[in-house]
Parts: C-alpha cells; sequence; structure tokens
C-alpha cells in the first residue's frame, strides 16, 4: 500500500534561513512523488515533482527534494527562506498506473519569522 | 483562463439539505477527481472519473454522496441530506491520460468550502 508521512506538523524558521520539511514514504514499487504548496485561500500548487529521471528535483521558488530510496524519502528544501513561503506544504505518492490517485500527507505548516 | 474552476467557492447550508458542487476540468483532461479535506488535514480520495465512467470511489463516499460527469466534462457532486461532518474543502483535480510507468500530474481548482450548521 502507498503511504506518506509528514514528520512535522509545524515548521517555523527565520527569514533568511534554511527551510527543512520532511516527508518518508511507503511504496511497494517505485513512486512518483510531488510536494504541493497550498497559500491561505489558494488553490493547491505543484512545487516539484520526482519522476525517477533524477534523484535531486528542482522546483519552483528556489525549492529542492532528494529522492532517496534507502531511506524512503523525500525531503523538501530551500537554502533561504522568504516571507512569502509561509504556507502549509504537502508530500503526495501517487501510483504510476490505474487512477493515479494521490495519496497526501498531513501536511506541514511552515512559519516564517521576521 | 484554462485551469480547473468549481462553482461555488463557498456554500452554507443547514444540516438536512442537499448541496450539488460543480468542478469545470481543464478542456483536454480526460481524467477528474474528487478530494476532500478537513481542518488540518491532507486531502482524501473520494472518486476518480476516466471520461464519463467513474472508475473508483472511496469508502469515505457514503451512499449520500453522488458524483456524475455526463459527458465526460464538468462533474457535479452531490450530498444529500448533509450532515455537520460532511463539513470540509471539496477539490477537483484533473489530468491527462496516464501512461503506465510515468507520473501523472494533477492540476487542482481552488476548491469549494462547505460549512454546515
Amino acid at each position: 500500500a502507498q503511504s506518506v508521512t509528514q514528520l512535522d506538523s509545524h515548521v517555523s524558521v527565520s527569514e533568511g534561513t534554511p527551510v527543512l520539511l520532511r516527508c518518508n514514504y511507503s511504496s511497494s514499487y517505485s513512486p512518483s512523488l510531488f510536494w504541493y504548496v497550498q497559500h491561505p485561500n489558494k488553490g493547491l500548487q505543484l512545487l516539484l515533482k520526482y519522476t525517477s529521471a533524477a534523484t535531486l528535483v528542482k522546483g519552483i521558488n528556489g525549492f529542492e527534494a532528494e529522492f532517496k530510496k534507502s531511506e524512503t524519502s523525500f525531503h523538501l528544501t530551500k537554502p533561504s527562506a522568504h516571507m512569502s513561503d509561509a504556507a502549509e506544504y504537502f508530500c503526495v505518492v501517487t501510483f504510476t498506473s490505474g487512477t493515479y490517485k494521490y495519496i497526501f500527507g498531513t501536511g506541514t505548516r511552515l512559519k516564517v519569522l521576521a | 483562463d484554462t485551469g480547473v474552476s468549481q462553482d461555488p467557492r463557498h456554500k452554507i447550508t443547514k444540516r438536512g439539505q442537499n448541496v450539488t458542487f460543480r468542478c469545470d476540468p481543464i478542456s483536454e483532461h480526460n481524467r477528474l477527481y474528487w478530494y476532500r479535506q478537513t481542518l488540518g488535514q491532507g486531502p482524501e480520495f473520494l472518486t476518480y472519473f476516466q471520461n464519463e465512467a467513474q472508475l473508483e470511489k472511496s469508502r469515505l463516499l457514503s451512499d449520500r454522496f453522488s458524483a456524475e460527469r455526463p459527458k465526460g466534462s464538468f462533474s457535479t457532486l452531490e450530498i444529500q441530506r448533509t450532515e455537520q461532518g460532511d463539513s470540509a474543502m471539496y477539490l477537483c483535480a484533473s489530468s491527462l491520460p496516464g501512461q503506465s510507468g510515468s507520473y501523472n500530474e494533477q492540476f487542482f481548482g481552488p476548491g469549494t468550502r462547505l460549512t454546515v450548521l
């Protein structure tokens, strides 16, 4: 069965410091993995996606994620947080056949302190 | 705008009333999904359409819920005899046909926030 665990429900960082949002997955075969961001009263926006082409994935707004099969992890990072990064972040695993439905993590709320 | 649209954006209803939500996917997308997101949680899968065929329904989708996609374009989600526990954000997403072994990016609408009093 597919599942995703986001290890932190809340993360607070100071503006200009690095961001690390942790995600571990469980999958019976090679997964496709995504990170989405949800700003208040806005829709879900794709940050980046892992599709087996490269283990280090670059996304929008300076975010990156590294797929580590041995650790079953797909952590999201950014070198320097900006106030506009404050939002809810979701790690997603999906099937690569059948319905392709998404399995979401419970989310991590990122707070950026001035 | 060529994104996924949902209507209404907000709905307040009294317990026991019926409500219907509409989703218009991106025009060339044949796959359509409904998800439900409650406060403090990630979205949960409800149901999936490929063209007009409803191919999978979650156990979360009780008998009071019904979804249709009559012509393979827009979709409706109806909740009959609403309960306070139905209060949530209902999200619609669409995607292109998937290729086995490949990823399948879904594009999300803004959601319909339902409040049941």
